[in-house]
């Protein structure tokens, strides 16, 4: 079975400073996993998507995670907010087995202030 | 590239009635739809799998005479939610698989937003 835990529900950062939002995993066979963003009454949107190759995951708009086997992590972070962040973050997982269902996170609502 | 419609985006209706809600995948084809609910301020639920030309798959707990999802071709799939009821006053979304490169992606839907009064 196929888990994903978001360890905030909530992060706040100021304009221009790093982010950090966390995710760890559990999957009993190689896992794909995901970052999804959804601004306010729309609908999600991929940000980047970790499937076995790279272990350092490049996104969009200038968001990147790395995926750390031994520590069952895979961490979204961006160097510097901008104010059009602020959203709900999706952190999903989906086990390589012929499987396409995805397992999503309970979500981390980012506030970036001014 | 990627695109994924729904419609409507957001529906009112009256305890008992059934309403209908379309995804499509307006720049591929997708053999495979998934149907999600997602509460306010909560994760999403995949409610089922949509596979073209067959029976849609539901996950455990999801009434499947209560909603139906018909994936027509290629590039529809739609969700019925019949007798609809307050407590099925939800956001729906959609998504559609796309195999590209030989990875597969889900491209999600704007999502509908029903509020059965």
């Amino acid at each position: 079975a196929q888990s994903v835990t978001q360890l905030d529900s909530h992060v706040s950062v100021s304009e221009g400073t790093p982010v950090l939002l966390r995710c760890n995993y559990s999957s009993s066979y190689s896992p794909s996993l995901f970052w999804y963003v959804q601004h306010p009454n729309k609908g999600l949107q991929l940000l980047l998507k970790y499937t076995s190759a790279a272990t350092l995951v490049k996104g969009i708009n200038g968001f990147e995670a790395e995926f750390k086997k031994s520590e069952t992590s895979f961490h979204l972070t961006k160097p510097s907010a901008h104010m059009s962040d602020a959203a709900e973050y999706f952190c999903v997982v989906s086990e390589n087995f012929g499987n396409e269902k995805l397992t999503f996170g309970t979500g981390t609502r980012l506030t970036i202030i001014p | 590239g990627a695109v994924v419609s729904q419609h409507p985006s957001w529906v009112i209706c009256k305890s008992g009635t059934s309403v209908k809600i379309e995804c499509r995948s307006l720049d591929f084809q997708a053999t495979t739809m998934f149907w999600y609910r997602q509460f306010p301020k909560q994760s999403l639920m995949l409610m089922a799998t949509s596979n073209e030309g067959s029976k849609a798959t539901y996950e455990q707990g999801v009434e499947k005479d209560k909603f139906l999802i018909n994936h027509a071709s290629l590039t529809l799939s739609t969700l019925t939610v019949t007798s609809a009821h307050p407590e099925d006053s939800s956001f729906y979304i959609c998504s559609a698989s796309r195999v590209f490169q030989y990875q597969e992606t889900q491209y999600f839907g704007p999502g509908t937003r029903l509020l059965v009064l």
